[in-house]
C-alpha cells in the first residue's frame, strides 16, 4: 500500500546517545516533514523539505537535524538525546505546497532516559 | 503568524447524541483550515479542509465544519455521534512562510469521548 512508513516504531535510548530516524515515502511527493506530538500541545513542526537536497527549520528545530539525499527518504536525527526528547514523532508528506494532502506516518514513539 | 484555538481539551456526548468540537483562528488573511482525526495510536487523517470556497464544508464519516470570519471560527459538528469517533481531533491552520511555503499549524487538540 502506498503510503508514509517510519521506522523504527519505539525506541529507548539513554541520554546522550544518537539515533536516526527513517521516513519513507512512495507517492512521489515534494514535500515532507517532521514533527513532535507532546500532550496538550499538538503537533509541532521540527524541520520540512520543500524537494530533493533541500531542508528547513521548523518551530522546533533544536536538538535535531534532517537530511532529504533521496526524494523519498527523510530522516530525522538526534546527535545527543535528552530527556526532552522523549515524544511521539511523526512524519509526513504532501503533493503541495498549500497546507492540504498531507499524508502521515504511524509516528515513533521515541523515550529518553 | 497564523495560530489556532481549540475551546476544549476534553468533550464528552453519548452515543446517537451531536458533536461540537470548537476551534477559533488567528490570521491576518483569509486562511486555510482543516480537521485532523487521531484515532488511538494511529497517525492523522484528514476530516475536511476549508480553502476559501464555500463556508459549509463537508468531511467524511458525517463531519461537516462552517468557516465564520466574523467570528474567526471554524468549529467542528457531527449530528449524531458513534461509538468509533472517539479520538483526538486537531484543528488545524496553513501558515506561509518569508518564502511562500504554506506549514500546518495545529491546535493542542480536543479528545472526543464517546459513551453507550
Amino acid at each position: 500500500n502506498a503510503g508514509v512508513t517510519q521506522t523504527p516504531k519505539f525506541r529507548v535510548l539513554k541520554t546522550g546517545q544518537s539515533m536516526t530516524l527513517l521516513c519513507a515515502q512512495d507517492m512521489n511527493h515534494e514535500y515532507m516533514y517532521w514533527y513532535r506530538q507532546d500532550p496538550g500541545m499538538g503537533l509541532r513542526l521540527i524541520h520540512y523539505s520543500v524537494g530533493e537536497g533541500t531542508t528547513a527549520k521548523g518551530e522546533v528545530p533544536d536538538g535535531y537535524n534532517v537530511s532529504r539525499l533521496k526524494k523519498q527518504n527523510f530522516l530525522l536525527g538526534l546527535e545527543s538525546a535528552a530527556p526532552s526528547q522523549t515524544s511521539v514523532y511523526f512524519c509526513a508528506s504532501s503533493y503541495s505546497n498549500q497546507g492540504d494532502g498531507y499524508t502521515f506516518g504511524s509516528g515513533t514513539r521515541l523515550t529518553v532516559v | 503568524a497564523q495560530s489556532v484555538t481549540q475551546l476544549d481539551s476534553h468533550v464528552s456526548v453519548s452515543e446517537g447524541t451531536p458533536v461540537l468540537l470548537r476551534c477559533n483562528y488567528s490570521s491576518s488573511y483569509s486562511p486555510s483550515l482543516f480537521w485532523y482525526v487521531q484515532h488511538p495510536n494511529k497517525g492523522l487523517q484528514l476530516l475536511l479542509k476549508y480553502t476559501s470556497a464555500a463556508t459549509l464544508v463537508k468531511g467524511i464519516n458525517g463531519f461537516e465544519a462552517e468557516f465564520k470570519k466574523s467570528e474567526t471560527s471554524f468549529h467542528l459538528t457531527k449530528p449524531s455521534a458513534h461509538m468509533s469517533d472517539a479520538a483526538e481531533y486537531f484543528c488545524v491552520v496553513s501558515d506561509p512562510d518569508s518564502g511562500g511555503y504554506n506549514k500546518l499549524i495545529f491546535g493542542a487538540g480536543t479528545r472526543l469521548a464517546v459513551h453507550p
